[in-house]
């Protein structure tokens, strides 16, 4: 069975400040994808970023990088130079079916 | 090019009354998903269909019934509505089922049972 914890219910930045939302994951399958959502309050679900489990890289998409750990099994999400349209929660997920519970963002002006 | 929509936005209904929420996408995607959002619990998936005509449970699958009948559209269905199931529901869909493509979520269906 798969699993994602995130263990940050809340995270607060001040802006213009980086900040790492964490994600660990739990597969016995060897070939996995692993990915963050963002969800602002109007609700809507948006693609941030994606690593594979092969890749040895980590991503990086403009102002978001993914922090891949496999010893760990850590995929750990930096946002630098937080702005305030960056509050909203953010999900990590393991393929299609399995998504964390959420960290919720705030960025302080 | 809509990507995902949902129908409807929002809905209250009352124990024991039924509907259908409507999930359609423009983008030829076989894999298509229906979630459940709860406060403090992420998202839950309820059922998934990998191609017209196919269907398969989730983690919640109980009080939910879903058809594929085109590979465009995914319905889920509450036959008989609970108050457990006042929550926000998710559509998706993707290329593949392989874990390594990200879904295209709708924007999601207010559902509020009293």
């Amino acid at each position: 069975a798969q699993k994602i914890t995130q263990t940050q219910p809340g995270m607060f930045v001040q802006e213009k400040e980086a900040v790492t939302l964490d994600c660990t994951y739990d597969t016995s399958d060897p070939s996995y994808g692993l990915f963050w959502y963002k969800q602002p309050s109007s609700g809507e679900m948006i693609f941030l970023i994606y690593q594979g489990s092969y890749d040895q890289q980590n991503a990086t998409e403009g102002r978001y990088s993914l922090n891949f750990q496999k010893a760990r099994k850590s995929a750990n999400l930096v946002i630098s130079a937080s702005q305030l349209g960056d509050s909203a929660m953010y999900f990590c997920a393991m393929g299609q079916l399995t998504f964390g519970s959420g960290t919720q963002l705030t960025v302080l002006p | 090019n809509a990507g995902v929509t949902q129908t409807p936005k929002f809905r209250v209904l009352k124990t024991g009354q039924s509907m259908t929420l409507l999930c359609a996408q423009d983008m030829n995607h076989e894999y298509m998903y229906w979630y459940r959002q709860d406060p403090g619990m992420g998202l839950r998936l309820i059922h998934y269909s990998v191609g017209e005509g196919t269907t398969a449970k989730g983690e919640v699958p109980d009080g939910y019934n879903v058809s594929r009948l085109k590979k465009q559209n995914f319905l889920l269905g509450l036959e008989s509505a609970a108050p457990s199931q006042t929550s926000v529901y998710f559509c998706a869909s993707s290329f593949s089922a392989n874990t390594h493509y990200e879904q295209y979520f709708g924007p999601g269906t207010r559902l509020t049972v009293t």
